[in-house]
Formats: C-alpha cells, sequence, structure tokens
C-alpha cells in the first residue's frame, strides 16, 4: 500500500535553532501534503496545505514565516521550524492523498525545543 | 459546537467484548475515514466511507449518509487493539479533512 515516509521521528534542539521534518512519498506521487501538529490528548490541527510546486496554504493563525513549508518534488515535503521556541514543542505529523484517494499518514516527528 | 462530534471520548473494555464508537457530523461530505493512532503517534488509516459498511478483520464501520452518522465496531476485541480511533471527514470540496476528537480505548486482558 501506499506509504509517507517521515524523519525525524524524534528530535530535540536548542531555543533559537531550526528542525527540518521530510516527508516522503514512497510509492506514489503526492500532490498534496497536509501538515498537522498535535497536542498531547488532543486532536490533529491541520497548520498547512502544501502542493508540488506552488507555495502553501496556511490555516489561519499559522506564522507561515515560523513554520516554512516546501513541497519542491511529487515524492518531498519539508517542514521547517523556524527559530524554534519552547512553545513549538509539539507532535507533527504530514499527511498526503494517495491513489485510492484515501489518505496515507507519516509516522509523526516528536519535537522537543529545550 | 464542533463539526465531528465522537462518542465516547473515553472506553474501557474486557478482552473479547463487542466495542462501539460512534461519530456524528454536522456538514456536508464527501466521504468518512476512521483512523487509528498507535500510543507511538502513528496513524493508520482503517476505512473510508461514503456510503454502507466496510468490513476488515474484527473492523466494521458503517455509516448513514442521511443520519450524518457513523459507527466503528470491534468484534471480539483484544488488547492490541487499544488505541485512539478518530473519525474524519472530508467536506464535499476540497481535499482537507476535519477530525473529530478521538475516542481512547483501553482493551484489558
Amino acid at each position: 500500500g501506499a506509504v509517507v515516509s517521515q524523519h525525524p521521528s524524534r528530535v530535540i534542539c536548542k531555543s533559537g535553532t531550526s528542525v527540518k521534518i521530510e516527508c516522503r512519498s514512497l510509492d506514489f506521487q503526492a500532490t498534496t501534503m497536509f501538515w498537522y501538529r498535535q497536542f498531547p490528548k488532543q486532536s490533529l490541527m491541520l497548520m498547512a496545505t502544501s502542493n508540488e510546486g506552488s507555495k502553501a496554504t496556511y490555516e489561519q493563525g499559522v506564522e507561515k514565516d515560523k513554520f516554512l513549508i516546501n513541497h519542491a518534488s511529487l515524492t518531498l515535503s519539508t517542514l521547517t521550524v523556524t527559530s524554534a521556541h519552547p512553545e513549538d514543542s509539539s507532535f507533527y505529523i504530514c499527511s498526503a492523498r494517495d491513489r485510492g484517494i484515501g489518505y496515507t499518514f507519516g509516522s509523526g516527528t516528536r519535537l522537543t525545543v529545550v | 459546537k464542533n463539526e465531528v462530534e465522537q462518542s465516547p471520548q473515553n472506553l474501557t473494555a474486557q478482552e473479547g467484548e463487542f466495542i462501539t464508537i460512534n461519530c456524528s457530523y454536522s456538514v456536508g461530505i464527501s466521504a468518512l475515514h476512521w483512523l487509528q493512532q498507535h500510543p507511538g503517534g502513528g496513524i493508520v488509516s482503517l476505512f473510508m466511507l461514503s456510503s454502507g459498511k466496510k468490513k476488515h478483520g474484527r473492523l466494521i464501520a458503517t455509516i448513514n449518509i442521511q443520519e450524518k452518522h457513523s459507527s466503528l465496531h470491534i468484534t471480539a476485541s483484544h488488547p492490541r487493539d487499544s488505541a485512539v480511533y478518530i473519525c474524519a471527514v472530508r467536506g464535499a470540496a476540497g481535499n482537507k479533512l476535519t477530525f473529530g476528537g478521538g475516542t481512547r480505548v483501553l482493551v484489558k486482558p
């Protein structure tokens, strides 16, 4: 079946540094990738939708300069958390529409900013 | 009121019991998805429904479009079924999913 590989699975970074999270669709072309954030015991919150070759569409309240999204190819989308602060600590997960018009999710990235 | 409501929020069952999770939505949809999130955080798509009923192993998902309601059933539950089950709907237009709050299921041996 469709697979989305997300890396890293866990990252700890210092406050003020930037962190890049990658999502790759391994056996299909993902023209659209969704990036979510999840706080403990809460549901997924859509941050942005990225489309290959064009600018991402951010949800209201999400800072586009802080959460940089790049979708340069049909198989790779990246989320960069810039100048990370402890409040950015969260679980980030990506998802792509697959061939069966379902959704395939990455395994998630647990970010801790210290 | 959230567009997608799930009940119950938490559920504890003994191994072997039949489990039902409910999902109600208030918007027009093109499809409804049931997802499973394990403690490590990874999410697996279980079902995509636009009508009727689907079965996969011990899992059964049903949807009633007129009543805007879906149920996920787990038959002969097992401790490995312990996870958070999330209902998500895709609107009539676009690709975005709207998520329910999730149901945390614990199956005790």
